[in-house]
């Protein structure tokens, strides 16, 4: 079946710091990949949905220059967290659809 | 917006049926009913999906509701593994839009 790679699993960074997170499609070309942030206890929220080789939409109240988006092959797109606050530690997922929508296995940000 | 609604919270003996429902009174009728679960800081994974017949694969089942208003997962030998949150979404077949979660159903299945 389809897999999605995430990277990394979990990451400790220093306020002000940023934080690069990658999503690789292993088995499977993607031209859309979805990302998500999951707050403790709450539910998935849709941040954006990065398209291979144009701009990323981003939802209401995503500020697009902290959370930047790449997608520059059909197997990887990537989400950097700009300048990180303790507010941004989250848990953040990334999805890709092949025959169905399969999730990566997260990465905890923990914002120092 | 979700545009499902499902308990906040269920328990199930170890070994029981746990059965989950949903309702999706909004549901077009070229919309599919999707159900994953989240286990504890792991990215979702796929349980079963449908669009009007009754569903069955080796996780689980899918009971929808003839007028498709509702339906209900039903987890036949529920185990501790079990244990998770368990969304249900409703979503057209056309590609490339996201899912949308609602606030699940969180399962504790109890040894």
């Amino acid at each position: 079946g389809a897999v999605v790679s995430q990277h990394p699993s979990r990451v400790i960074c220093k306020s002000g710091t940023s934080v690069k997170i990658e999503c690789r499609s292993l088995d499977f070309q993607a031209t859309t990949m979805f990302w998500y942030r999951q707050f403790p206890k709450q539910s998935l929220m849709l941040m954006a949905t990065s398209n291979e080789g144009s701009k990323a939409t981003y939802e209401q109240g995503v500020e697009k220059d902290k959370f930047l988006i790449n997608h520059a092959s059909l197997t990887l797109s990537t989400l950097t967290v700009t300048s990180a606050h303790p507010e941004d530690s989250s848990f953040y997922i990334c999805s890709a659809e092949q025959h169905g929508y399969t999730f990566g296995s997260g990465t905890r940000l923990t914002v120092v | 917006d979700a545009k499902t609604t499902q308990p906040p919270s269920m328990d199930c003996a170890e070994g029981r049926a746990a059965n989950l429902p949903c309702n999706h009174s909004t549901i077009s009728g070229n919309e599919y009913v999707y159900w994953y679960r989240q286990i504890h800081s792991q990215g979702p994974q796929y349980i079963i999906h449908g669009l009007k017949n009754n569903e069955t694969n080796e996780m689980a089942s899918l009971i929808i509701t003839e007028d498709r208003k509702s339906s209900t997962l039903i987890l036949p030998h529920a185990t501790l593994r079990d244990t998770a949150v368990y969304y249900c979404i409703v979503r057209g077949i056309s590609g490339n839009t996201p899912l949308v979660f609602g606030k699940g159903t969180r399962l504790s299945v109890i040894a």
